[in-house]
């Protein structure tokens, strides 16, 4: 079956660094996506890899590792306001998302 | 510029109704996407449109039928609802189908 792994939850301080990991087995792979969620909101677009390496975007970078089925999102310099649940998806050889349930982040001041 | 929404974004029924959720998107995006989400799962695919008149289904299609009638509807009707499809729904459209998805901001639903 497919699998996308990732922290339930996790609690970091305000101004600090947190990554988030995320581990998956998919029929295939086609990119994997990183979206941001607000409680009570939609879920909005934050990165995309589909070749290894690190994508950079301001505070926010992600990494993929094909080999390994691996993938971490890294948020810097942490604001009140990135408290939320962190969405990581898989595009499998179908083009369809698989999900995983998403790391709820808590940010402490 | 709305991009995409959703209608209505609360609603309760009982169980047996018919439900229709409605999903608007203003991009001309060629997919669009039902999706659902219950706490401690991920979103799961209900069903996708890859244009008008074309559809499939996804994970989690029983219990659903939706239809394409022109490209920036994509409305999702629950036939005869059931407790168990009490969660929120998500309407996502992309450009492509291996592009970006763009969500609307969800319907709530309760079935009694």
């Amino acid at each position: 079956g497919q699998n996308i792994d990732q922290p339930t939850e996790m609690t970091a301080t305000e101004g600090a660094i947190v990554q988030i990991n995320c581990t998956y087995q998919t029929s295939g792979f086609n990119g994997l996506f990183w979206y941001q969620q607000h409680a009570g909101e939609a879920p909005t677009f934050l990165s995309y890899n589909v070749l290894d390496g690190l994508e950079e975007k301001g505070r926010f970078s992600s990494f993929l590792s094909r080999s390994k089925g691996y993938s971490y999102l890294l948020l810097k310099e942490l604001q009140m306001k990135d408290s939320a649940s962190y969405l990581c998806a898989v595009m499998d050889s179908n083009y369809q998302l698989i999900w995983g349930a998403g790391t709820k982040l808590i940010i402490k001041p | 510029d709305a991009g995409i929404t959703q209608s209505p974004r609360y609603k309760i029924t009982e169980t047996g109704r018919q439900v229709t959720l409605m999903c608007h998107q203003t991009w001309s995006h060629s997919y669009m996407f039902w999706y659902r989400q219950d706490l401690g799962h991920g979103l799961r695919l209900i069903y996708y449109s890859a244009a008008a008149d074309i559809t499939d289904k996804g994970e989690v299609p029983d219990g659903y039928v939706v239809s394409r009638s022109k490209t920036e509807n994509f409305p999702l009707t629950l036939e005869s609802a059931t407790r168990s499809q009490t969660s929120v729904y998500f309407c996502a459209s992309s450009e492509q189908v291996e592009e970006t998805q763009y969500f609307g901001p969800g319907t709530r639903l309760l079935v009694l």
